[in-house]
This record gives structure tokens, C-alpha cells and sequence, in this order.
């Protein structure tokens, strides 16, 4: 069983859809990060957030921590948006990763 | 500053090798993770050290894996007898927390070393 569960697994849009990703989670957490991964590997900080709400860029991350929740949305998506999202919370000092969201975003 | 940097890049190994990756953290970063990546797969937590102290180490650590900071700078992780299924991309990152703080802040990641057993 995993602490943390995203969907969808894979997911194809066309440019300009508004695209959504969800993390679930199971474990107490202090805070929930979003993380990109661009096929070469590297990985890029989304967000880092405990309650609320963080919007940057066309970027917005949401969290309900009463149901253990989380989402990303892209607004206007865009072909270089392309790339795993993975979610991961921080729980007891360390951190429970998802498994990532591959993403494709079709010119 | 030129953010996480890790090396080597790529390392071969034979198996029942020893091996040691090199990790730089961003130099005001009290704070350093080791993860493992395989394919498919999100980050495997592996072990943490605020400054010079590990503070967690992952079940997943069999006592082959060892990790160190010895100055509260860089940091090394070392596997000993390397076996095949250590093949997989080993990846560091630094952040900073303030005294008695709870998260974590500027999470930067490396871009890893990608281990190879043959």
C-alpha cells in the first residue's frame, strides 16, 4: 500500500486545455510538495505547501488537508509542460513520494 | 551558487563492487536527502542529515548503504558489494529549516547519479 496516490497515471491533452492532477494521501502530514521531472530526470520544486492554496505562473496547487487531498492544475497548457508530476508529502521528517503523473500536452 | 550538484553523473560497477557518490548541497542548506529512483517509479526516501547529524534512515537501507556528512557540507553514500538490483538513479537534494521549524524551505533536488550494475 502506498502513502500516496496520484491520478490519473497518464494523461494526454491538446494545448490550452486546463489540466488537473490529484494526490491523495494516507500518512499525517506538515506539508505536501509538487515536483516536476522533465524527461532527462532532472527535478524542478513546484510547490511546497500546507493549507490553502499557491498559484504561480499558470501553475495552481490546492489542499484540503481534512480529506487528505491534493491537486495541480495548468491553466493553458502548453507542449513544454510535458513531464512526470510527482507529489509528495512530508510526514514524521521525511518524505512518501507518488508514483507521478506522465503527462503529454499535444501541439 | 550553482544549486545541488552531484557526482558522478553516470557510475558502471561491477557487482560485489563498492561504490561512492558525491553530494553538494546549496551552501546555506542545513539540510540534505538521499533518494533512489527506478524506472517508472516516483523518489524512494533513502536517509536525511540536518547538518552533520542523519537524522532518518529508510527501512528500505539494507546495511550495505552508508551515508555521511561529515562537516555538515557535502555528503557522501556509499554502497558496498553492489548487487544488481542497486542499478537505479540516486538523487540528492537541500533545503533549509529554520530552529524548530517544521518545514522545510528552497527543496532543491540534483540531478542525480545514475547507477549501473552489470
Amino acid at each position: 500500500k502506498n502513502e500516496v496516490e496520484q491520478s490519473p497515471q497518464n494523461l494526454t491533452a491538446q494545448e490550452g486545455e486546463f489540466i488537473t492532477i490529484n494526490c491523495s494521501y494516507s500518512v499525517g502530514i506538515s506539508a505536501l510538495h509538487w515536483l516536476q521531472q522533465h524527461p532527462g530526470g532532472g527535478i524542478v520544486s513546484l510547490f511546497m505547501l500546507s493549507s490553502g492554496k499557491k498559484k504561480h505562473g499558470r501553475l495552481i496547487a490546492t489542499i484540503n488537508i481534512q480529506e487528505k487531498h491534493s491537486s495541480l492544475h495548468i491553466t493553458a497548457s502548453h507542449p513544454r509542460d510535458s513531464a512526470v508530476y510527482i507529489c509528495a508529502v512530508l510526514g514524521g521528517g521525511q518524505f512518501y513520494f507518488g508514483t507521478g503523473t506522465s503527462l503529454t500536452v499535444i501541439p | 551558487d550553482t544549486g545541488v550538484s552531484q557526482n558522478p553523473r553516470h557510475k558502471i560497477t561491477k557487482r560485489g563492487q563498492n561504490v561512492t557518490f558525491r553530494c553538494d548541497p546549496i551552501s546555506e542548506h542545513n539540510r540534505l536527502y538521499w533518494y533512489r529512483q527506478t524506472l517508472g517509479q516516483g523518489p524512494e526516501f533513502l536517509t536525511y542529515f540536518q547538518n552533520e547529524a542523519q537524522l532518518e534512515k529508510s527501512r528500505l537501507l539494507s546495511d550495505r548503504f552508508s551515508a555521511e556528512r561529515p562537516k555538515g557540507s557535502f555528503s557522501t553514500l556509499e554502497i558496498q558489494r553492489t548487487e544488481q538490483g542497486d542499478s537505479a538513479m540516486y538523487l540528492c537534494a537541500s533545503s533549509f529549516i529554520a530552529f524548530q521549524g517544521v518545514i522545510p524551505y528552497g527543496y532543491t533536488f540534483g540531478s542525480g547519479t545514475r547507477l549501473t550494475v552489470v
